[in-house]
């Protein structure tokens, strides 16, 4: 399996702009999980869906975020308008379940608000 | 507000000394706690986890667990410098739940 895929890797945006990071998941993994990390707040959970509902979106910092998993193998997180206190990697993260089941990460996108 | 905190460090050990690294969480409901590895520039991958008081060894790393006072360690034996990373804690509340991290502390092996 290729892991879990996100795409752009990295994304620099003008304030303003709307932003759309992607993920695939692993096959066969029911959860999906959208973090954000920065060096002030760390790792943070920001939503997570369960066979493509979402479950928990408390840790959406404003309603300038946006998540959605419209199937099982895609799911976007959206910004709309971006600021540059947006800046930070966002990882998405799936797995066959909740902890203890073991998240297996994405390679993060690193996004940039100018 | 449930808190994991760990000492951002660096914490520099020399090759071949043993690397302590240490975690506190505020919630006394939590109830397994996972530590994650993180290179610079990379994504989190998971090292082990831990769910009853006591000691788990897998090869070079030990985690420690006293739930009466609130703490977790991941001991690294016979550090390499490959071991250099950032390490992060994270712990869950329930026995089935999502995770919260710890701001991770960084570790330097140095050859």
């Amino acid at each position: 399996d290729a892991g879990v895929i996100q795409s752009p890797r990295h994304e620099v945006t003008e304030m303003g702009q709307e932003v759309t990071l992607r993920c695939k998941p692993i096959s066969g993994h029911d959860y999906l999980f959208w973090y954000r990390q920065t060096m002030m707040r760390g790792l943070e959970l920001l939503i997570y869906f369960n066979n493509n509902v979402p479950i928990d979106d408390s840790g959406m910092p404003e309603d300038r975020f946006s998540a959605k998993m419209p199937n099982a193998s895609f799911s976007t997180l959206k910004i709309q308008p971006s600021e540059p206190r947006d800046s930070a990697v966002y990882f998405c993260a799936s797995s066959l379940g909740l902890a203890p089941h073991e998240q297996y990460f994405g390679p993060g996108t690193r996004l940039t608000v100018t | 507000q449930k808190e994991v905190e760990q000492n951002s460090g660096p914490l520099s050990v020399p090759e071949g000394a043993i690397a302590s690294l240490n975690c506190t969480y505020s919630d006394r409901g939590s109830q397994s706690f996972f530590w994650y590895r993180q290179y610079s520039g990379k994504s989190p991958e998971l090292i082990m986890f831990i769910y009853s008081n006591g000691d788990k060894e897998d090869g070079r790393f030990t985690a420690q667990l006293n739930k009466a006072s609130q703490y977790v360690s991941l001991l690294i034996r016979d550090s390499q410098p490959s071991d250099s990373a950032t390490y992060l804690c994270a712990v869950t509340l329930s026995g089935y739940s999502t995770l919260t991290f710890g701001k991770g502390t960084m570790l330097l092996v140095s050859p």
